[in-house]
């Protein structure tokens, strides 16, 4: 079954860390880019970072840039975001999505066909 | 703020026809990028609804549709159904930012 299997809930202190993760099934990992995406309660999507399985780099979103580290594992075919510094308004729920397709010259973009079922990161003293 | 601008809301009868509209800039919608479109239903997680413009993936019905021009995108929705209540969302890229943006999301209602 083609599926991402996001961990569990996770609570922490602010100025704690988190690490995520998300485990890719039924397809060739190496094949498709793993992005992560947060929604703060009754808020928007916000695309944090994107990781590219096969070679291990990353972009990330600048508001996140020195607080967010993407990794991936090729041998269980997971990835792991780590977000840092943690203050309240990181609390959200936080997916991820493959894409087949980063984006060319003619400006043909990855989407996201893929997408875990989430995992909310609450962060309060 | 998001760079992709959405109407927070819009609304209609059972069978009328909707539409939402995305609004970007030179740099993302009008660079020109491809514009996807996201259904999420509550608690859920996002769907791909519209790829690259005006494609619909497997198993979307017809009645949702996608179109794009200049920096500006827009998705309809024809035979609106009291299924199709949910949070729409634009996607886009941008060149200034260097990532994915998203729209901040239309709640449609079927009245």
């Amino acid at each position: 079954q083609v599926q991402l299997v996001q961990s569990g809930a996770e609570a922490r202190k602010p100025g704690a860390s988190v690490k995520l993760s998300c485990k890719a099934s039924g397809y060739t990992f190496s094949d498709y880019y793993i992005h992560w995406v947060r929604q703060a309660p009754g808020q928007g999507l916000e695309w944090m970072g994107v990781i590219n399985p096969l070679g291990g780099s990353t972009n990330h979103a600048q508001r996140f840039q020195g607080r967010v580290t993407l990794t991936r594992d090729t041998s269980t075919s997971a990835v792991s975001m780590e977000l840092s510094s943690l203050r309240s308004e990181d609390t959200a729920v936080y997916y991820c999505a493959r894409s087949d397709y980063y984006y060319d010259p003619s400006g043909h973009l990855g989407y996201f066909d893929l997408w875990g079922r989430g995992t909310l990161v609450t962060v309060s003293s | 703020q998001s760079v992709l601008t959405q109407p927070p809301s819009v609304s209609g009868a059972p069978g009328q026809r909707v539409t939402i509209s995305c609004t970007g800039s030179g740099s993302n919608i009008g660079a020109p990028f491809d514009v996807h479109w996201y259904q999420q239903l509550p608690g859920t997680a996002p769907k791909l609804l519209i790829f690259r413009n005006n494609y619909r993936p497997s198993g979307v019905p017809d009645r949702f549709s996608g179109s794009k021009s200049g920096t500006s995108a827009s998705l309809a929705i024809n035979g609106l159904q009291a299924e199709d209540e949910a949070d729409y969302y634009c996607q886009s890229y941008d060149s200034d930012l260097i990532g994915w943006v998203f729209g901040g999301g239309t709640k449609l209602t079927v009245l």
